[in-house]
């Protein structure tokens, strides 16, 4: 049970390149999340995805996009990268969003992007 | 206005002393959820402790205990006995409208108290 695994763990880019960041999850959660992370600033939602095919816009979506084809994958691509997207990118997943304890997200490493 | 505050960007506490990390937070809905990660120098984001806004008691897991104020509307984490490998970042969270269906079930993150835990 690997729980939350982001693939890669580092990149650098050079302004305009395009590169696709994977998230997997083998615990069966219908949710799953992408978040930057950038200092003093906390973890700022990007997309999320409340099931399979299924994708939605969070607080800081420009630039970024999604796809959830698969339950247990989560893939957040930046067509054209600018040094503005240099951050360390959070994938997350939950069971669902009910007033239980099962719908506490859990995180995978992270992946550290620089945009040159 | 922010979701979330934390008022300490940093707090230090002698080993196998207590310390109390502040987190206040805004919101108009009635159910909600309050969350404490934590994240060493590693980097990854590791869960501590839950609290839902319906809960009558102070959630509690080993060390860590989270002083819930609704009234106040604060939910300060509270780590006793302190270690050195308790040196790190600690973020609050919360979570609005658990009601299903509702949007999201997103995460809105303080900025962070950094903790150092000294000899």
């Amino acid at each position: 049970n690997a729980g939350v695994t982001q693939t890669p763990k580092f990149r650098v880019l050079k302004t305009g390149q395009s590169m696709t960041l994977l998230c997997a999850q083998d615990m069966n959660h219908e949710y799953m999340y992408w978040y930057r992370q950038d200092p003093g600033m906390g973890l700022r939602l990007i997309h999320y995805s409340v099931g399979e095919g299924t994708t939605a816009k969070g607080e800081v979506p420009d630039g970024y996009n999604v796809s959830r084809l698969k339950k247990q994958n989560f893939l957040l691509g930046l067509e054209s990268a600018a040094p503005s997207q240099t951050s360390v990118y959070f994938c997350a997943s939950s069971y669902s969003t009910g007033a239980e304890r099962t719908d506490t997200q859990y995180f995978g490493p992270g992946t550290r992007l620089t945009v040159l | 206005a922010q979701k979330i505050t934390q008022t300490q960007p940093g707090m230090f506490v002698q080993e196998k002393e207590a310390v109390t990390l502040d987190c206040t937070y805004d919101t108009s809905d009635q159910s909600y959820g309050l969350f404490w990660y934590k994240q060493p120098s590693s980097g990854e984001m590791i869960f501590l402790i839950y609290q839902g806004s319906y809960d009558e008691q102070n959630a509690t897991e080993g060390r860590y205990s989270l002083n819930f104020q609704k009234a106040r509307k604060s939910a300060n984490l509270v780590i006793s006995a302190s270690q050195l490998g308790d040196s790190a970042m600690y973020f609050c969270a919360m979570r609005e409208g658990l009601a299903r269906g509702s949007t999201l079930g997103r995460l809105y993150f303080g900025r962070g108290t950094q903790l150092t835990v000294w000899p």
